[in-house]
C-alpha cells in the first residue's frame, strides 16, 4: 500500500482551467513537500509545509496542509501550458526517520 | 556546476551485466539519497548517505545492489547482475543536511533500460 496517495493520477485541461491535486495519508506528516518534475529532469522543490492548517502561495499555485497533518492540496488557479509536468508530493513521518516518502504522482498536461 | 550531475544520462545494457552509474552532488551538502523512479510508481528510495557513511540503505532492492560515497563526495550506485525489472530512472539528490526541512536537488536521472 502506499503512503501517500495522490489524485488524480492524470489531468488534462485546457489553459485558463483551475484544478487541484490532491495528496492523503492515514499518517501524521512533520513536514510536507510538493515538487515538479518535468520530462528528462529531476524534481524540482515548489513548497515545504510544516505546520497543520498552513497555506502558502507561490504565483498561481496554493498550498494546503490539512489541520491534522495528514494531507495536502495543491491549486492551481488559470493554468498556463508552462504549468505541464508531473506534481509529486513528499511527506517525512512525524517521529520518524528525515527519509521523505513520495506519491505516485499527478500528471499534469495544460492545453494551449 | 552548480547542480546535482549525474552520468551517464542513459545507460543500455544486457541482462546479467554489471552497471555503475555516478552521482555528483553540489559541493558543501553532507547528504545523499538514491531514489528508483518507474513509471506511474513515485520515487522509490534506495539508500541515503550522510558524509561517507550510510545510516539508512533500507530501500535496496536486493544484494546485487549496493552503493558507495567517497571524499563526502562522489557517489556510485552499482547494480550487479542486471534484471530487466531494474530498468528504470535512477536519481540522485543531495541536501545540505538530513533534517526534515533540508531542501533535496535532484540531478536529472541516469536512465537504465536491461535488455
Amino acid at each position: 500500500t502506499q503512503l501517500l496517495e495522490q489524485s488524480p493520477q492524470f489531468l488534462s485541461i485546457q489553459e485558463g482551467e483551475n484544478l487541484t491535486v490532491y495528496c492523503n495519508s492515514s499518517s501524521v506528516f512533520s513536514s510536507l513537500q510538493w515538487y515538479r518534475q518535468e520530462p528528462g529532469e529531476g524534481p524540482v522543490l515548489l513548497v515545504t509545509v510544516v505546520t497543520g492548517g498552513e497555506v502558502k502561495k507561490l504565483k498561481r499555485l496554493t498550498f494546503q496542509f490539512g489541520d491534522a497533518r495528514k494531507d495536502s492540496s495543491l491549486h492551481i488557479t488559470a493554468a498556463q501550458p508552462g504549468d505541464t509536468g508531473l506534481y509529486l508530493c513528499a511527506g517525512r513521518l512525524a517521529g520518524g526517520s528525515y527519509i521523505p516518502t513520495f506519491g505516485r504522482g499527478t500528471s499534469l498536461i495544460v492545453h494551449p | 556546476g552548480a547542480g546535482v550531475s549525474q552520468s551517464p544520462s542513459n545507460k543500455v545494457t544486457e541482462k546479467g551485466k554489471d552497471v555503475e552509474l555516478r552521482c555528483d552532488p553540489i559541493s558543501g551538502h553532507t547528504a545523499l539519497y538514491w531514489y528508483r523512479q518507474s513509471l506511474g510508481q513515485g520515487l522509490e528510495f534506495l539508500i541515503y548517505f550522510q558524509g561517507n557513511s550510510a545510516p539508512d540503505k533500507s530501500g535496496l532492492p536486493s544484494d546485487r545492489f549496493s552503493a558507495e560515497r567517497t571524499g563526502g563526495s562522489v557517489s556510485t550506485l552499482t547494480i550487479q547482475r542486471t534484471q530487466q525489472e531494474d530498468s528504470a530512472v535512477y536519481l540522485c539528490a543531495s541536501s545540505l543536511g538530513g533534517g526534515r526541512l533540508n531542501e533535496q536537488f535532484f540531478g536529472p536521472g541516469t536512465r537504465l533500460t536491461v535488455l
